[in-house]
């Protein structure tokens, strides 16, 4: 079966300094890879896939994903993190009809 | 595009009771939803895939009599939770996968649904 892993449960970091969030994957064949982002209390919001093409991602809300296939990671970053991205973020591969996440990192900046 | 949404976005219920839960593509067809539950600060739990026309597939565990699921057209899933208990308080989510495009392996999730069984 596909999987992602997460290795942080939380990540802080003060507003406009660099965000990274950790994600490596394990996959048979090529990988579809995705994340995605929570609110309190509301559904998951689409950031940014990779499914072929450029190693670099760019996606919705200045976040951008760099894939690495001899790390088999798909690591989430902002150049310049704001308060409002604290949030709960996923990462995810498409396992056969389904997606597998993973679970889950909580992102606070700090003001 | 790509709304998806639920309907309650809370609701209490007594134990004993059934509920149900809407889950709606409000801009495209959705040919596959699928069911998530979360547990607070958790990742999400796969449920069920629900297709439209055919039965529900449910995953390892889930009890396909107690969460019931119909998709009765290409833009509405329902999930109905039949004599709920309090350990099936919770927040569901619902999500959907664009009909047309076969590679679109994305998916739109709805708001979420929180389930409280007194």
């Amino acid at each position: 079966a596909q999987s992602v892993a997460q290795p942080e449960d939380q990540v802080n970091v003060a507003e406009g300094n660099p965000l990274t969030v950790k994600c490596t994957y394990s996959v048979s064949g090529n990988p579809y890879l995705f994340w995605y982002v929570q609110y309190p209390n509301r559904g998951l919001q689409f950031l940014l896939k990779y499914i072929t093409g450029d190693n670099l991602v760019k996606g919705s809300y200045g976040f951008e994903a760099e894939f690495n296939k001899s790390q088999t990671s798909f690591h989430l970053k902002k150049p310049s993190a704001l308060v409002s991205d604290s949030a709960l973020y996923f990462c995810a591969v498409r396992d056969r009809y389904k997606l597998s996440f993973g679970a889950g990192t909580t992102v606070t900046v700090r003001a | 595009g790509a709304v998806v949404s639920q309907h309650p976005s809370r609701v209490i219920c007594k134990s004993g009771t059934s509920v149900k839960i809407e889950c709606r593509s409000l801009d495209f067809q959705a040919t596959t939803m699928f069911w998530y539950r979360q547990f607070p600060k958790k990742s999400l739990m796969l449920m069920a895939t629900s297709n439209e026309g055919s039965k529900a597939t449910y995953e390892q565990g889930v009890e396909k009599d107690k969460f019931l699921i119909n998709h009765a057209s290409l833009t509405l899933s329902t999930l109905t939770v039949t004599s709920a208990h309090p350990e099936d308080s919770s927040f569901y989510i619902c999500s959907a996968r664009r009909g047309e495009d076969l590679t679109a392996y994305e998916q739109y999730f709805g708001p979420g649904t929180r389930l409280t069984v007194t």
